[in-house]
């Protein structure tokens, strides 16, 4: 059960060029998240999805498209990097969380992260 | 105004003192709360969910104040292990917004 996993760890990007990076999960769960971690910033939400097939924009969308495809892979693209989006990316899968206050909670589960440079 | 805002430290605390982390939040209709924790370079985990009743799980107690939309985490008998960022977070219906978190020192 290797739980969340991210590809690449690392990548240095020229400013223009593309990526894809790959969220995988073997726990069955419906909602995935891509999340940037930046100093002083905190974790900001990019894209998440619901369920197969399903996507919304998060705090900070721009600049990215995500796509899922099977229920298990949640895929983040940068089509034309940019500097400003040097980071560190999280994925993160979870149960669906409870929408009454006090329900059930899910606990969101991170992969390990990708440290994106941007030249 | 940041919708989750935390105290961003560092707090240093010798071994064994107790410490206290607060954090507010601005929307009231928010769901659900939590604390992270964050090592250095490694992904957020769960810590504790958060109740207005209060939770208790060993050294640690989170509090949950709805009408002052306040949330604390309180740390008995810190110990050197304990050394991370705390994140505060709150859910809005399928989303989780994270603080920037509290960076925690403690020392021998």
């Amino acid at each position: 059960n290797a739980g969340v996993t991210q590809t690449p760890k690392f990548r240095v990007l020229k400013t223009g060029q593309s990526m894809t990076l790959l969220c995988a999960q073997d726990m069955n769960h419906e909602y995935m998240y891509w999340y940037r971690q930046d100093p002083g910033m905190g974790l900001r939400l990019i894209h998440y999805s619901v369920g197969e097939g399903t996507t919304a924009k998060g705090e900070v969308p721009d600049g990215y498209n995500v796509s899922r495809l099977k229920k298990q892979n949640f895929l983040l693209g940068l089509e034309s990097a940019a500097p400003s989006q040097t980071s560190v990316y999280f994925c993160a899968s979870s149960y669906p969380l409870a929408r009454v206050a006090g329900g059930p909670h899910n606990e969101q589960f991170f992969g390990p992260g990708t440290r994106l440079t941007v030249l | 105004r940041k919708e989750v805002e935390q105290d961003p430290g560092p707090f240093n605390v010798p071994e064994g003192a107790t410490v206290a982390f607060n954090c507010t939040y601005s929307n009231s209709a928010s769901q659900s709360f939590f604390w992270y924790r964050q090592d250095c370079r490694k992904e957020p985990k769960l810590l504790m969910s958060v109740y207005s009743s209060g939770y208790e799980d060993g050294r640690f107690t989170a509090q949950l104040n709805r009408a002052s939309q306040y949330i604390s985490l309180l740390i008995r008998d810190s110990k050197l292990s304990d050394s991370a960022t705390y994140l505060c977070v709150v859910q809005n219906t399928d989303k989780l917004i994270f603080g920037t978190g509290t960076r925690l020192q403690v020392f021998p």
